[in-house]
Parts: C-alpha cells; structure tokens; sequence
C-alpha cells in the first residue's frame, strides 16, 4: 500500500463508450500524474495537475480528459477510444516538484 | 526532451549472485528514483536518490550527478528479486510546479533457482 489508490484495476470497454478511472491519494501531497504503460512504449507521461491545476498536457489526444477536483483526487475520463489505447494506466503524486513520486496499483485497460 | 537509457536490457542470473544495473541520463537532473515493477505492474519505489549512495538491505544505489549517471546493485539475488527495474529522473530547471518523471526502458532481470 503505497497511499495512492486507483480504481478500477481492469477495464474492458467498447470503442463507443464512456468511463472514467479514479484515483486518490491520502499522503498530502500537492502534485499528481497520468502515466501509460503500453506494449510498444516505454512509460510515458501524460497529464500533470499541481494544485489542482493543470501543468502537463504531453501531447495527449482529446480522447483522454483528465479532472483535478481537488489534491487528493484525480480522474481520467475515456470516450471514443481505439484498441491501440489499450495499456495500463498509471497515477502518482508528490508533495513539491522533485519530490518523490508514489505510484498507485494501475488500471489495466483494454479497448474492444 | 531529456533521455534515460538503461542497460542492460535484459538480465538472466543464477539465485546469489550479484549485479550492477545502469542508468544513464543526458541533462541536469533534480529527481532520479528507481523502482521495482512488479508482475502486476505496481511500480515499487526502491530509491530516492538525485545524488549521492543509499543502501537498503540487499540494495544499493549510486548518482553521480555531474557525471550523469546512477547505479543500482543488487547483492545475494532471490527469485523474488525478478521483474523489470525502471530508473526514472525529473528535469532540473528553475520554473515553478513538477514536471513528471521520464522513465527508461527498464531492465528485465530474470533471477533462476
């Protein structure tokens, strides 16, 4: 148990549907992050909210809409996915900039 | 963008045996950490070390930052130690708010009874 807890841990999703994964931290800290995990790519950064605010959007497409409601909470929504966004997801946080980062459980999601 | 390489890529040791995984990165750094993924894809945090040595049970690691550079020894391997290890380090620049890690290609180490 690392403090960061991601639901949910599988996903099976149809190309026209709607979901959402969540995650939540309960270390405090400030900054959180959306990483995927593919077959063909090594770990990749997607989105970064500091404060809630958005800081990182890594040339994400519109298909993935991340939320920061506050600092201990963190969604990604998901509509109109392809199969090749098959992947795990991944969330962290930090407390600052260069702090160490905490990783929660993953989501692994596959696209039909 | 800053780049990590890692190698060896692949690693296959008999079960006591020692072993040195490295990580080498291209720009300034302010965050280095390496990690464990576990077969269920947790990533495990095994260090926290932009500089300097740190050493917890059977592991070690090593950052010589002006050379660009981290190493992480395993001494004694066990089966559990299998699994792919991942360096990871955050790019050091004076703008405010965190960045993000930038991961390597990890090392799959393969530990034999």
């Amino acid at each position: 148990e690392t403090g960061v807890t991601q639901t949910p841990r599988h996903l099976v999703m149809g190309m026209t549907n709607k979901k959402s994964l969540k995650c939540e931290q309960h270390l405090g800290h400030n900054a959180m992050y959306w990483y995927k995990q593919s077959a063909k790519k090594p770990l990749e950064l997607m989105f970064v909210y500091n404060f809630k605010e958005q800081t990182e959007n890594n040339s994400v497409p519109s298909r993935f809409s991340p939320e920061c409601p506050n600092s201990s909470h963190l969604f990604l929504h998901l509509h109109t996915l392809q199969p090749e966004d098959s992947a795990l997801y991944l969330c962290a946080s930090s407390l600052r900039r260069a702090g160490e980062a905490f990783f929660g459980q993953g989501t692994r999601l596959t696209v039909v | 963008g800053i780049q990590v390489e890692q190698s060896p890529p692949d690693l296959i040791l008999q079960e006591g045996a020692n072993s040195t995984l490295r990580c080498n990165f291209s720009d300034s750094v302010n965050n280095l950490q390496w990690f464990h993924q576990n077969p269920w894809g947790q990533l495990i945090n095994l260090f926290y070390i932009p500089s300097g040595t740190k050493q917890n049970g059977r592991l070690s690691a090593t950052t010589v930052a002006t050379e660009r550079y981290s190493l992480l020894y395993i001494s004694s391997s066990q089966t559990t130690d299998s699994g792919v290890y991942f360096c990871a380090v955050e790019l050091m620049y004076s703008g405010g708010g965190a960045d993000g890690l930038t991961f390597g290609k990890g090392t799959h180490l393969i530990i034999q009874p």
